[in-house]
């Protein structure tokens, strides 16, 4: 069974950094793309970000580029995303999803990051 | 970017009825398009891809059409459990968008 299962959200202060994980398991994690997915409250879902299947090519929305970085460790199964530089706007709600055929076909369960002093 | 203008935003439908949810996508896509209903609490869950193929598991009742800029997701048949909030999501260029969702209700 596929599982994707994040971690890392908290509350963070305007400005600071963050560092989120998903670990993935029940299907070969280093031969997937994957993305970042974000859902504000009551609100629409954005795309963040994406990472090919060895780690070396990254794609981003323009509203988190230079902020956000993805990455991942396959040896883990593992994906990342590090937020830096939060703004009030970056609280949501983190999925995480597999890749296929362009469109996410399994996420996680999310996981809330809240940015507030 | 490419916009996504789902219609209608709500709507409400009896047991049985068929219902359809459109999508219009500011420039052509090429069928790069796919589907996804959530639930309350829950992440959001694959339906349809590459505008018509139905995912794995996804009852029947649940057909993708269209071309272009204008794609449909029907429901057939509506059950209880087809309550939620449907999107609809773009994968032919980055950055990838979403339509702003239908909220389909069981009447």
């Amino acid at each position: 069974e596929v599982q994707l299962v994040e971690s890392g959200g908290s509350l963070v202060q305007p400005g600071g950094s963050l560092k989120l994980s998903c670990v993935a398991s029940g299907f070969t994690f280093s031969n997937y793309w994957m993305d970042w997915v974000r859902q504000t409250p009551g609100k629409s879902l954005e795309w963040i970000g994406e990472i090919n299947t060895d780690g070396s090519k990254t794609n981003y929305a323009p509203s988190i580029k230079d902020r956000f970085t993805i990455s991942r460790d396959n040896a883990k199964s593992t994906l990342y995303l590090q937020m830096s530089n939060v703004k009030s706007d970056d609280t949501a709600i983190y999925y995480c999803t597999r890749i296929r055929v362009l469109t996410g076909d399994y996420w996680g369960q999310g996981v809330m990051v809240t940015v507030s002093s | 970017d490419i916009q996504m203008t789902q219609s209608p935003h709500s709507l409400s439908a009896s047991l049985g009825e068929t219902v359809s949810i459109e999508c219009l996508a500011s420039e052509g896509i090429s069928n790069y398009l796919a589907w996804y209903q959530q639930k309350p609490g829950k992440s959001p869950q694959l339906l349809i891809y590459y505008a018509s193929s139905l995912q794995d598991g996804v009852p029947s009742r649940f057909s993708g059409s269209g071309s272009g800029t204008q794609y449909s997701l029907k429901i057939s048949n509506m059950q209880p459990e087809d309550e939620g909030v449907y999107y609809c999501q773009q994968g032919y260029k980055y950055p990838w968008t979403f339509g702003g969702g239908t909220k389909l209700e069981l009447k």
